[in-house]
């Protein structure tokens, strides 16, 4: 299946600091990525869709201006936890589709602020 | 309001066995059904999916079947095998291209030797 590689797989952070984390296509074109975030125990929940060349859109109760999408490019978006507080420590997983197939996920990025 | 449901959050079966994961769904737009594996800190791997025009779609031991009437999905996996053993998560999706999966919350299976 197609690759969907997901960068930093585990990051620890200071409250109050910023965290990137990359999501790249590796083998195919993703005209659709998906942010999701998973607490333990809990389902996959979607934060956003991204588009390239677009903004994302936010699901209901996601703070867009805390958690920045960028997606530059057919192979590359990116997601910012801006601020990010102890609450904010979960799982984030990315996802990238090509037209009409299923989606593949990255690995996921573990985010612990301390 | 949770649109894709998995009622058991745990099944535990006897290697050789039957698993079998069920799933309901509210939202009648769905029209493609998916099924990921998951370990702890890895992100999901597909592993079969559905379209609403199928009522069953087989894969070597999994099988997935599809009553529209009945909102309902289920996977089989037979036999089952201690490496199955993992948390397994159904999710959907609308008609329209780009639309993003709805997760269940998951069902942790354990397969016994």
């Amino acid at each position: 299946g197609a690759v969907v590689s997901q960068h930093p797989s585990w990051v620890i952070c200071k409250s109050g600091t910023s965290v990137k984390i990359e999501c790249r296509s590796l083998d195919f074109q993703a005209t659709t990525m998906f942010w999701y975030r998973q607490f333990p125990k809990q389902s996959l929940m979607l934060m956003a869709t991204s588009n390239e060349g677009s903004k994302a859109t936010y699901e209901q109760g996601v703070e867009k201006d805390k958690f920045l999408i960028n997606h530059a490019s057919l192979t590359l978006s990116t997601l910012t936890v801006t601020s990010a507080h102890p609450e904010d420590s979960s799982f984030y997983i990315c996802s990238a589709i090509q037209w009409g197939t299923e989606a593949f996920f990255g690995q996921g990025t573990r985010l612990t602020v301390v | 309001d949770q649109q894709v449901k998995q009622n058991s959050p745990s099944l535990s079966v006897q290697e050789g066995r039957i698993s079998i994961l069920n799933c309901d769904y509210t939202n009648s737009m769905f029209d493609y059904f998916l099924w990921y594996k998951k370990y702890p800190a890895e992100g999901p791997t597909f592993l079969i999916s559905i379209s609403s025009i199928k009522d069953k779609n087989e894969d070597g031991r999994f099988t997935v079947f599809l009553n529209k009437s009945a909102k309902h999905l289920s996977l089989h996996i037979v036999p089952s095998q201690p490496g199955d053993s993992a948390v397994y998560f159904c999710a959907a999706r609308g008609n329209q291209a780009g639309t993003a999966l709805i997760f269940g919350k998951g069902t942790t299976l354990s397969v016994s030797s």
